[in-house]
């Protein structure tokens, strides 16, 4: 199934960028679509973007569209979320996941001035 | 964006049976299929069905789901105290130029 770790979060000034990273391993990273979800405090899980295997293929929700970029290096096994212009409303832990069957254990973002 | 309507709250005592439902539309669990996750808090999300009735490996038999129309449900039997936990349905939503959809999330309580 394979092994996802998120590396990247922080604490970011509203109106500032982020880039976060998930590193793959066990499993042929190139044949799999690829997602991002997070989970801000005391609410549920929410899809934030995701990129199809062939990186033509990008999704995004509405909340993060126009400021979130999500992409892949398949040489590097690895799947970026570039966050622009963030707000308080995007503090959250933040997901990657292969497929949306297998999860890292994510990476902690917290938007504060 | 749509959503998928969960129930905020179940319980149930051990060894009982308990349902989760995820309500849809059309455009969502009316033509694609439904995963359910059990989560944790900070832990990773675990899949426990796929292709709204298929179980990965490891997870046992007493968990099952079932779709039917633009609604699925999943079923835990035999109740453990270890069930406890977040439970959330997704779907593939056709809308616009698509996007998945979670489930608001059911919490279980093991009483």
């Amino acid at each position: 199934q394979g092994q996802l770790v998120e590396s990247g979060g922080g604490v970011v000034q509203p109106g500032r960028s982020l880039r976060l990273s998930c590193l793959a391993s066990g499993f042929t990273f190139s044949n799999y679509g690829m997602h991002w979800v997070r989970q801000a405090p005391g609410k549920g899980l929410q899809w934030v973007a995701s990129i199809s295997y062939v990186p033509s293929n990008r999704y995004y929700a509405d909340a993060v569209k126009g400021r979130f970029t999500i992409s892949r290096d398949n040489s590097k096994n690895a799947l970026y979320l570039q966050m622009n212009n963030v707000g308080t409303e995007d503090t959250a832990i933040y997901y990657c996941a292969k497929e949306l069957e297998t999860w890292g254990q994510g990476t902690v973002v917290t938007v504060s001035s | 964006q749509s959503v998928l309507t969960q129930p905020p709250s179940v319980s149930g005592t051990p060894g009982q049976r308990v349902t989760i439902s995820c309500s849809g539309s059309n455009s969502n669990i009316g033509r694609n299929s439904v995963n359910w996750y059990q989560h944790l808090p900070g832990t990773a999300p675990k899949l426990l069905i796929y292709k709204n009735n298929q179980r990965p490996s490891g997870v046992p038999d007493r968990v099952s789901g079932s779709k039917s129309g633009t609604s699925a449900s999943l079923a835990i039997s035999g109740l453990q105290s270890e069930d406890e936990a977040d439970y959330y349905c997704a779907s593939w939503d056709d809308s616009l130029n698509g996007f998945w959809l979670f489930g608001g999330g059911t919490k279980l309580t093991v009483l």
